[in-house]
């Protein structure tokens, strides 16, 4: 059972344009959502979390924008760099749950940012 | 150290050879997890410990599968009688104890032939 969908599977975007990836998830108990980074070779790196109670949170050229009602998220990367290439995955967990907060991802974008 | 140490970097072991996994978590960190990343795949959850406590190991795919955490740091993940389809990259992760976001090794890449 996937719970959490992510879309698209990968993207083509100039440098200095925007990067747009869409998660969606069905667990209603999920209420932390963060966004991992991933070069080849590298394991995933935290970019970027929001929780439910907010309906976007910004960090640099990063955002997440949140709807609750809709079971979406989204991670905006403005300004993109060709440092920025690499493999994004959205997840999901419930924070407190009693055997630690375990993550479901999604499948992941790829992104390349051309110069 | 400085962040999640994982060895080896790649294993490659034939059909039917057993196979272990080493973490070395980041110093202080109570919470360690297990996941597998299949090519092109997002990461699954494989196992949670809580100091040596493991908690929930309800990801494990086989009873081939098991992990340990004696002493509440290094932790090992051993696969029994490997088959082809165990090939992918396995992550482990420690954060501190609670919420919030945990940090990642690199992985060992272990082929199965």
């Amino acid at each position: 059972q996937q719970q959490v969908k992510q879309s698209p599977q990968s993207l083509i975007v100039q440098k200095g344009g925007i990067s747009i990836i869409n998660c969606a998830y069905e667990n209603t108990a999920f209420d932390y959502f963060p966004w991992y980074q991933q070069f080849p070779g590298k394991g995933p790196a935290l970019l970027i979390a929001i929780r439910p109670d907010v309906s976007e949170k910004k960090e640099g050229r990063f955002t997440i924008s949140f709807n609750k009602s809709a079971k979406q998220f989204s991670l905006h990367i403005m300004d993109s760099q060709p440092g920025d290439s690499a493999t994004y995955f959205c997840a999901a967990s419930k924070v407190y749950e009693a055997a630690g907060n375990k993550l479901t991802f999604g499948g992941g974008t790829r992104v390349l940012v051309k110069p | 150290g400085a962040g999640v140490s994982q060895s080896p970097r790649y294993k490659v072991a034939k059909r039917g050879q057993d196979v272990a996994l080493r973490c070395d978590p980041i110093s202080g960190h109570v919470s360690l997890f297990w996941y597998q990343q299949a090519l092109g795949q997002g990461p699954e959850f494989l196992t949670y410990f809580q100091n040596e406590a493991q908690l929930d190991k309800s990801g494990l795919p086989s009873d081939r599968f098991f992990a340990e955490r004696p002493e509440g740091s290094v932790s090992t993940l051993k696969i029994q009688r490997t088959q082809q389809e165990d090939s992918a990259v396995y992550l482990c992760a420690s954060s501190p104890r609670g919420a919030g976001g945990y940090t990642f090794g690199s992985g060992t890449r272990l082929t199965v032939v």
